[in-house]
């Protein structure tokens, strides 16, 4: 079966201007989690949503902002990109949560300049 | 909210050695323990995992052990290999949906 598949793969963007990321689970999962991966604060927890509904955010400011749409698949936003915003995105996506187990899509690296 | 402290930070074996790394978690009520390896330029990939009702766990060469009493795990890879040669990370959750918890990983490297 497909693995989750995040798009764009890359990204280069100017501090203030946003940015929306897309991540399609594995068929079937119906929940979708979002994390910052950086060299010093490793994988720091965005969001989750399932069947449309945010049930867990993480400690990131309120420029960070998602979705998830009635196929699962979900979208996370960015606004006013600051430098430390530069990071690889990784969506996870598990039938009903983590405890069940997540598999990783291959991210988004966001450069901000 | 919970907090997962990870050793070493990079580990040198020669192939054949044994790797451990350790994980200790804060929050008792966390019931799920999953270790992630990723590659250089790759997704992490889920190795193994653990319940808490559960105290060791094998799958070939790689083991995980959890003591909840003192709120720590851990990874025994036997055998390294130069393909075992990646990231390593310990998470911790099962109270909050969808959440995961992570260490700061550890860089493995095997030497042939």
């Amino acid at each position: 079966k497909a693995g989750v598949t995040q798009t764009p793969r890359y990204l280069i963007k100017t501090r203030g201007q946003q940015v929306t990321l897309s991540c399609s689970p594995i068929s079937g999962h119906r929940s979708v989690s979002w994390y910052q991966q950086t060299p010093g604060q490793g994988l720091q927890f965005l969001f989750e949503y399932f069947s449309e509904t945010q049930r867990n955010k993480g400690n990131f400011p309120g420029r960070f902002s998602g979705r998830q749409f009635s196929n699962s698949r979900s979208e996370m936003n960015v606004s006013t990109l600051e430098l430390g915003d530069s990071a690889l995105y990784l969506c996870a996506s598990s039938l009903e949560g983590a405890s069940r187990g997540y598999t990783f899509g291959s991210g988004t690296r966001l450069t901000v300049v | 909210g919970e907090n997962v402290e990870q050793h070493p930070s990079t580990l040198s074996v020669q192939e054949g050695d044994s790797a451990v790394i350790k994980c200790t978690y804060s929050d008792s009520a966390s019931n799920y323990f999953p270790w992630y390896k990723q590659e250089l330029g790759k997704r992490p990939q889920l190795i193994i995992d653990i319940r808490s009702n559960v105290g060791e766990k094998k799958d070939q060469r790689i083991a995980v052990t959890l003591n909840k009493t003192a709120k720590h795990f851990s990874l025994h890879i036997t055998e390294t290999q130069p393909e075992d040669s990646a990231v390593y990370f310990c998470a911790a959750g099962g109270t909050s949906y969808g959440k995961l918890t992570f260490g700061q990983g550890t860089i493995l490297t095997v030497h042939p």
